[in-house]
């Protein structure tokens, strides 16, 4: 089946920090997602992105399918981007592939 | 957006006792629910898909018998989780799609904190 790999696993940032993280994945790209899961446990979609770049507010995603990576940017972060970071992918089987997360701190 | 509500947040519930946690999509058609299960610190593990008017599709390992799910309504999906366990004990989280529409996202509701006394 499909493999999601998210990096880095955790992330410490403090306040006003820019980061990256990043999701490969296995096969070709299907309708990849983006999501933060806050310490309530509520899964918020952040971006729905098979391709290309897409911004919102200060936090961005770039997804190059031809060489299977998605990346999620956030600059100038706040402490309330904390908590984890999934990025997510529709396998052939119609089911959403996830990867293991990226735990994210940011210290004020 | 689409929203997806899940009821309720959180319950305790005795053991042998069984649980019925609701999800709903409430302003589009949800053609196919899925049920997660999380443990803490670890990613979503999918335990079921749902279509509407049909039998739901366990994944493997998971338990037919104990996890009962309905999906009654384009709108409403049900996971009754019966004669409850502490191992049971868990987040669960439902997501919903409209697979009429191919390119559309998922979803998902607020999630259900389970425990098992």
């Amino acid at each position: 089946g499909i493999q999601v790999e998210q990096s880095p696993p955790d992330l410490i940032l403090q306040e006003g920090a820019n980061s990256t993280l990043r999701c490969n994945f296995s096969d070709s790209v299907n309708n990849l997602q983006w999501f933060h899961q806050n310490p309530w446990g509520q899964l918020i979609n952040l971006f729905y992105i098979p391709s290309g770049t897409k911004q919102n507010g200060r936090l961005s995603a770039t997804t190059v399918a031809t060489e299977r990576y998605s990346s999620l940017y956030i600059s100038s972060s706040q402490t309330t981007d904390s908590g984890v970071y999934f990025c997510a992918m529709w396998g052939g089987s119609e089911k959403l592939v996830f990867g293991k997360g990226t735990k994210l701190t940011v210290n004020p | 957006g689409a929203v997806v509500s899940q009821h309720p947040s959180w319950v305790i519930c005795k053991s042998g006792t069984s649980v019925k946690i609701e999800c709903r999509s409430l302003d589009f058609q949800a053609t196919t629910m899925f049920w997660y299960r999380q443990f803490p610190k670890q990613s979503l593990m999918l335990m079921a898909t749902s279509n509407e008017g049909s039998k739901a599709t366990y994944e493997q390992g998971v338990e037919k018998d104990k996890f009962l799910i309905n999906h009654a309504s384009l709108t409403l999906s049900t996971l009754t989780v019966t004669s409850a366990h502490p191992e049971d004990s868990s987040f669960y989280i439902c997501s919903a799609r409209d697979l009429n529409r191919w390119d559309t996202e998922a979803f998902f509701g607020q999630g259900t904190r389970l425990t098992v006394v």
